[in-house]
């Protein structure tokens, strides 16, 4: 399997705050990529997909990069809302691999 | 509105079986693949299983391949698992996911349900 490794397992930031979580995986999944964001108690909710498109209805401040096997998320001007768990993970395999989580904690 | 609503969970003992169900709602059913995808208390996601649209093609994380069957009813819109010889790591909220629809064949979850909680404990 696919292994999916996030960076930092956690943060703290202010808002306003630019942040920059990355995700690495084991073997190439060219943009085969999707970034998750989950609230506790909440289901997880798609924000990125194939490594840099954004969903429709997520806000323009999250973005995404990167190809093969690095990858990143970034949030711009961190709001309220953002902070959550956000997963990565991979379709490029058919055995479905997600990252162990980075929370993203008010500082 | 697109909807996916699973329902099975329950407090099973170890070796116990169990289905669980999602009834999906709000787009063409047959058009798209479907997961599961589990969480444990406190833990991160796992993907579980999927199906194609058409029921053909499954495929199983290692961790429940030969005691999990994933199937699906399109005339029902509803999308099953079939959980037997349950452990008490399959303790966990399963989620029922549906896949994304892109032209240039990248594949995501992008609807997912609210979660059936799922307990094997003795």
């Amino acid at each position: 399997d696919i292994q999916m490794t996030q960076s930092p397992s956690s943060l703290s930031a202010s808002v306003g705050d630019r942040v920059t979580i990355t995700c690495r995986a084991s073997q190439s999944v060219s943009s085969y990529l999707n970034w998750y964001q989950q609230k506790p108690g909440k289901a997880p909710n798609l924000l990125i997909y194939a490594a840099s498109s954004l969903q429709s209805g997520v806000p323009s401040r999250f973005s995404g990069s990167g190809s093969g096997t690095d990858f990143t998320l970034t949030i711009t001007s961190l709001q309220p809302e953002d902070f959550a768990t956000y997963y990565c993970q991979q379709s490029f395999s058919t055995s479905i691999t997600f990252g162990q989580g980075t929370r993203l904690e008010i500082k | 509105e697109v909807q996916l609503v699973e329902s099975g969970g329950v407090v099973v003992h170890p070796g116990g079986s169990l289905r669980l169900s999602c009834a999906a709602s709000g787009f063409t059913f047959n058009d798209y693949t479907i997961h599961w995808v589990r969480q444990a208390p406190g833990k991160g996601l796992e993907w579980v299983s999927f199906i194609s649209w058409d029921g053909v093609s499954t495929f199983y994380a290692d961790s429940v391949k030969g005691r999990f069957t994933i199937s699906r009813d399109n005339s029902k819109n509803s999308l099953y698992l079939q959980m037997n010889n349950v452990r008490t790591d399959d303790t966990a909220l399963y989620y029922c996911v549906k896949d994304g629809d892109d032209s240039r064949g990248y594949y995501y979850m992008d609807v997912w349900g609210k979660g059936t909680a799922v307990t094997v404990s003795s």
